[in-house]
């Protein structure tokens, strides 16, 4: 079986400081590990993705996460944050050879002028 | 790219009344395609789950149905709507290298009043 879960439910920032969401995955197999962030009234829009290579992943928007593999994380930051960042923000897990993504609850980010 | 649709955007339905949402794949031949659901302020329920046409596998026991009866089309249905079907319904297609990554159309927000 495969989990997520996301420790933080709600980040506030100040605008232009760094930010680190949390997201820790549970799994028995390899995986495929997602972010994706949704604005309001929106669709899921894919920020970055690790598949296999190297464990630090860039995406868009500046943002950029780390695969850990003993510590089963997969925590997204980005050094300097902007209004346009308010959002909520859901990390993904999928197994190898498994049909689905399973989400984390996800965490929503405010940025505080 | 792929490219999925969903329409309508929003949609106020009586309680006891029949649903169709349709969603739509443009740029991918075929993809696993899935329905998810949203309630307010929580995370992402998967609901249906299709790898093929008419092949339609089910989550959550609830009120909804699915179908599949084009490689690019996925239908979710209801023949008397309850209050707690209210949420936003997301379609989602795999895309991407190996298909591992999801794409997501821009959703439906349904009440039921």
């Amino acid at each position: 079986a495969q989990s997520v879960t996301q420790l933080d439910s709600q980040v506030p920032v100040f605008e232009e400081a760094p930010v680190e969401l949390r997201c820790n995955y549970s799994s028995s197999v390899s995986v495929y590990l997602f972010w994706y962030v949704q604005y309001p009234n929106q669709g899921l829009q894919l920020l970055l993705k690790y598949l296999s290579g190297s464990t630090l992943v860039k995406g868009i928007n500046g943002f950029e996460a780390e695969f850990n593999k003993s510590q089963t994380s997969f925590h997204l930051r980005k050094p300097s944050v902007h209004i346009s960042d308010t959002a909520e923000y859901f990390c993904a897990v999928r197994n190898f050879g498994n049909e689905k993504l399973t989400f984390g609850t996800g965490t929503r980010l405010t940025i505080i002028p | 790219s792929q490219t999925i649709h969903q329409w309508p955007a929003t949609l106020v339905q009586p309680v006891g009344s029949p649903l169709s949402l349709e969603c739509t794949v443009e740029g991918t031949s075929n993809p696993n395609l899935y329905w998810y659901r949203q309630a307010a302020g929580r995370g992402l329920q998967l609901l249906f789950y299709s790898v093929g046409i008419g092949q339609i596998s089910s989550e959550v026991p609830q009120n909804l149905s699915a179908s599949r009866p084009q490689d690019r089309q996925f239908i979710l249905s209801s023949k008397k709507l309850l209050l707690s079907d209210s949420g936003f319904y997301l379609c989602a297609g795999t895309s991407g290298p190996q298909g591992v990554g999801y794409t997501f159309g821009s959703g439906t927000r349904l009440t039921v009043v």
